[in-house]
């Protein structure tokens, strides 16, 4: 079974411009989430997609948008960067988790490294 | 008063020792509890997931939770230096749907 996958690797961008980061659920899974992992701040929790729609969202300024698309992937738009966008930024997918009776726990990818200059 | 607390590290034991990983927690309505290992340049690969108090075995894993404390653990067992990577604790609510994670503790296995 192939995990999640996410693309590129590594990105590196200057500040003011923007970045997009992709991501491939495994298969099955319909949720989707983001997340940054900034140096010394542990995981922080950007954005859910379930079902082509956002569900939730963490405490990141709306330059933080995404969308999932009808085969479930995902992408993360982050516009006008700024130097302390630069993270690993994690995806992760998952059943449906945290409704009805199943919560299931999270699956991640090796993430996409950016960094602003 | 944060959700979850756990000790960074970094902790260093020699191989082929039990290891004991720990995170506390304040609001006792988590109910669902997770350890994932991250190594360096990868995204973090989930161990253990368990439901309420109770212990769980994998292997060399097991995963201790005592709600009434509300504290959890990750004991490792003959460990080996591949197990050198950072733990995370992950804490989840029923009907919930935000993970919230520890900062991760670093764990370094001497040969």
């Amino acid at each position: 079974e192939a995990g999640v996958t996410q693309s590129p690797t590594h990105l590196i961008k200057t500040r003011g411009q923007q970045a997009t980061l992709r991501c491939s659920p495994i298969s099955g899974h319909t949720s989707v989430y983001w997340y940054q992992q900034a140096l010394g701040l542990g995981l922080q929790f950007l954005l859910w997609y379930d079902e082509g729609e956002e569900r939730n969202r963490g405490n990141f300024p709306p330059r933080f948008s995404g969308r999932q698309f009808p085969n479930y992937s995902s992408e993360l738009n982050v516009n006008a960067l700024e130097l302390e966008d630069s993270a690993l930024y994690l995806c992760a997918s998952s059943l449906l988790l945290g409704t009805g009776n199943s919560n299931q726990p999270q699956h991640f990818g090796d993430g996409t490294r950016l960094s602003i200059l | 008063q944060k959700e979850v607390e756990q000790d960074p590290g970094p902790l260093s034991v020699p191989e082929g020792a039990i290891v004991s990983l720990n995170c506390t927690y304040s609001n006792s309505a988590f109910q669902y509890f997770m350890w994932y290992r991250q190594y360096s340049r990868k995204g973090p690969e989930l161990l253990m997931y368990t439901y309420s108090s109770g212990n769980k075995e994998d292997g060399r894993f097991t995963a201790q939770v005592d709600k009434s404390s509300k504290y959890i653990s990750l004991f490792i067992r003959d460990s080996q230096p591949s197990d050198s990577a950072t733990y995370l604790c992950a804490l989840l609510k029923a009907r919930d749907d935000k993970i919230i994670f520890g900062k991760g503790t670093r764990l370094h296995i001497l040969p």
